[in-house]
């Protein structure tokens, strides 16, 4: 099937700078990604949704400056933090969706952020 | 807005049994996909099954199937001849369709635990 790489796995930083998720579909194109943000033993909350060569779609409630999309390519999409707290501590998961694929989402591994 | 509900936060079950996980959904849209996500404590999110909302056949993966009612907005998951490594969170989603773009939206539920004890 198709891979998502996600990267870093775990990041640790200090509160007020900025850190930076890389998601990468290995061999497909993903015409659009999604970024979810879940806490221990919740649910999936959708972030945002990103598309190639546009501005992401921000979910009612997500700090567009808080949280920088750029899906700059078929191929990877990056999630920054910005000017990071404590509060931003989570686990964030991207998935990505090819051409033609009926619809299934393909999710990275995850990215565990704690701040500091 | 989509809101999908799963009822059970744990269920437990002994190996080779069977269980089944449920779930409902509300919506207005007529046109749509249900998925049952597996979440080990890997964090990787793993697709079990899909359903399309069209397609009446209820979807069937190996040892997982589902009971998909459309009319009752129901889509529950059994798991047959359940095994050690079937232990993990298990999450419905419920996919809305953006037309324009053939992509889609994804709402979770809030999961069911599910430990198979040997």
């Amino acid at each position: 099937g198709a891979v998502v790489s996600q990267h870093p796995s775990w990041v640790i930083c200090k509160s007020g700078t900025s850190v930076k998720i890389e998601c990468r579909s290995l061999d497909f194109q993903a015409t659009t990604m999604f970024w979810y943000r879940q806490f221990p033993k919740q649910s999936l909350m959708l972030m945002a949704t990103s598309n190639e060569g546009s501005k992401a779609t921000y979910e009612q409630g997500v700090e567009k400056d808080k949280f920088l999309i750029n899906h700059a390519s078929l191929t990877l999409s990056t999630l920054t933090v910005t000017s990071a707290h404590p509060e931003d501590s989570s686990f964030y998961i991207c998935s990505a969706e090819g051409r033609g694929d009926k619809n299934i989402q393909y999710f990275g591994a995850g990215t565990r952020l704690s701040v500091l | 807005a989509q809101t999908v509900t799963q009822s059970q936060p744990e269920m437990s079950v002994q190996e080779a049994e069977t269980v089944t996980l449920s779930c409902t959904y509300d919506t207005s849209e007529n046109n749509y996909y249900l998925f049952w996500y597996k979440q080990p404590p890997s964090r990787q999110m793993i697709l079990v099954i899909r359903q399309e909302a069209y397609k009446q056949q209820n979807a069937t993966e190996n040892r997982f199937s589902v009971n998909f009612q459309k009319a009752a907005k129901s889509f529950s998951l059994k798991i047959s001849d359940s095994q050690l490594g079937d232990t993990a969170m298990y999450f419905c989603a419920f996919m809305k369709l953006f037309y324009n773009t053939n992509a889609g939206k994804s709402t979770f539920g809030d999961g069911t635990t599910l430990t198979v004890k040997p």
